[in-house]
């Protein structure tokens, strides 16, 4: 099972200000199926980013995902009042399954 | 637009069998290509894959749980449920269903429902 260790675990934060979210795997993620999700409190997750550094449909383009292999970058370039919640990392290339998601990292307003 | 939607028992005993359904509404449980998922979520942690299913009644499980759960299909309803034996408090969780291709993240999420496990 591929184990996914986000860092850090609370991004204190301003508006305006440029948000770097980590998460690394503890083997090679295939072929770069890596996701990102967003989570505000009572909601469920809305996917954000699909092969590492695909937005999904609807998503602004500050945000943006990179990365491959073990390494994933999740940058929010200038944040919005609206983009505080918890972001998830999510792997689905194992084959078969199971997909593992991320403990999750809380942005917060400072 | 697709819409999914968890329904069932929000209390749940221990040693009992938990048992959610998912109805989807605005497309076709049997597209093909779509696979039907459950994840979980325990109150302040993490998200958890439970499992999934294809239309065709196909199914993978998270090997964690596995021994305690089966999933299962009704086209004819378009709905999929989820069924968890011999529950304890650690099942306590916002149950969610969603849907996704194959080695695809999940697109689609239902609202989630709250099971409390407890006497």
């Amino acid at each position: 099972e591929i184990v996914l260790t986000q860092s850090p675990g609370t991004l204190s934060l301003s508006p305006g200000e440029r948000a770097t979210l980590s998460c690394r795997a503890s083997q090679s993620v295939s072929s770069s199926y890596l996701a990102w999700y967003q989570q505000k409190p009572g909601q469920a997750p809305r996917l954000l980013i699909y092969g590492a550094s695909s937005r999904a449909t609807g998503i602004p383009d500050r945000f943006s995902g990179s990365g491959s292999g073990t390494d994933f970058t999740l940058t929010i370039s200038r944040l919005e009042p609206e983009d505080f919640a918890v972001y998830y990392c999510q792997q689905y290339g194992s084959s078969p399954p199971p997909y593992t998601f991320g403990q999750g990292t809380k942005l917060e307003i400072k | 637009q697709l819409q999914l939607q968890e329904s069932g028992p929000g209390l749940v005993k221990p040693s009992e069998t938990l048992s959610l359904t998912c109805t989807v509404s605005g497309g076709s449980i049997s597209s093909s290509s779509y696979y039907w998922g459950w994840i979980r979520q325990p109150p302040g942690k993490g998200l958890e894959w439970i499992g999934s299913i294809y239309y065709s009644g196909s199914t993978y499980y998270n090997p964690s749980l596995k021994s305690r759960v089966t999933i299962s299909v009704d086209t004819s309803k378009n709905q999929f449920s989820l069924k968890l034996s011999s529950v304890t408090a650690a099942d306590t969780a916002v149950y969610y269903c969603a849907r996704h291709f194959w080695r695809s993240p999940f697109d689609y999420w239902g609202q989630g429902t709250l099971v409390t496990v407890s006497s």
